[in-house]
């Protein structure tokens, strides 16, 4: 059964900061992964989403790797700002199409 | 475009009470994923459609919980009779593209629902 685990749970970095958000998963027979952001109270919103063939994707300041022989998965983040604070959640895609979530890892970002 | 909306935000009631809650796709999507957030669980895919279609319920917890979708542009997740360890917040998801498709899943912004 797939599990995914984001260590560690809770970060707080100053502003300016680049910083690295892990993603662990134990089956490596994954079909994509993908980095939402979840703000309080609100939905996820999709940041990255790497397919299995990938080794890694960029947007603005962010950039995702994979690597799934090792079952890992960084969420990078440049210049942190304090409004990148929110809870950032890994997802990986198995072949039966089923999402299987990360319990997220919460940034704070200080002024 | 308005997102995939879902109501109401909020839903307090009593153990024993029916409880339902509503979602409305992006138009065009022809994909629908309900989830459920927890603290001790995370995020849980409940079930999904595809053109208005249950495909995968292997998610719903037992019997208590149903999910219909009627038309296109609306859902409804039903939970008789709720039970106090039913308290989560519930997600509604559409995509145009469903599972295996490299598509991202757009989130509304869940319905928070506590049972006394």
């Amino acid at each position: 059964k797939q599990e995914v685990t984001q260590i560690p749970a809770a970060l707080s970095v100053p502003e300016g900061e680049n910083l690295v958000l892990n993603c662990s998963f134990t089956d490596s027979a994954i079909y994509n992964l993908q980095w939402f952001r979840q703000d309080p109270g609100k939905g996820l919103t999709s940041l990255l989403l790497i397919q299995s063939s990938q080794r890694e994707q960029t947007s603005g300041r962010l950039n995702a790797s994979l690597d799934k022989s090792s079952g890992r998965s960084t969420l990078y983040i440049a210049a942190s700002q304090p409004g990148d604070s929110a809870t950032y959640l890994c997802a990986v895609e198995g072949s039966q199409g089923n999402l299987i979530f990360g319990k997220g890892t919460k940034l704070s970002v200080k002024p | 475009d308005a997102g995939v909306i879902q109501s109401p935000r909020h839903e307090v009631t009593e153990m024993g009470q029916e409880v339902t809650l509503r979602c409305k796709p992006i138009s065009g999507h022809d994909y629908l994923f309900w989830y459920r957030q927890t603290m001790m669980r995370g995020l849980e895919l409940l079930i999904y459609f595809n053109n208005n279609v249950p495909i995968d319920d292997s998610g719903m917890p037992e019997d208590r919980f149903s999910a219909k979708m009627p038309n296109a542009s609306f859902s409804t997740l039903k939970i008789q009779p709720s039970e106090p360890r039913d308290s989560a917040v519930y997600f509604c998801a559409s995509s145009f593209a469903g599972t295996l498709s490299n598509q991202p899943q757009h989130f509304g912004d869940g319905t928070r629902l506590s049972i006394l």
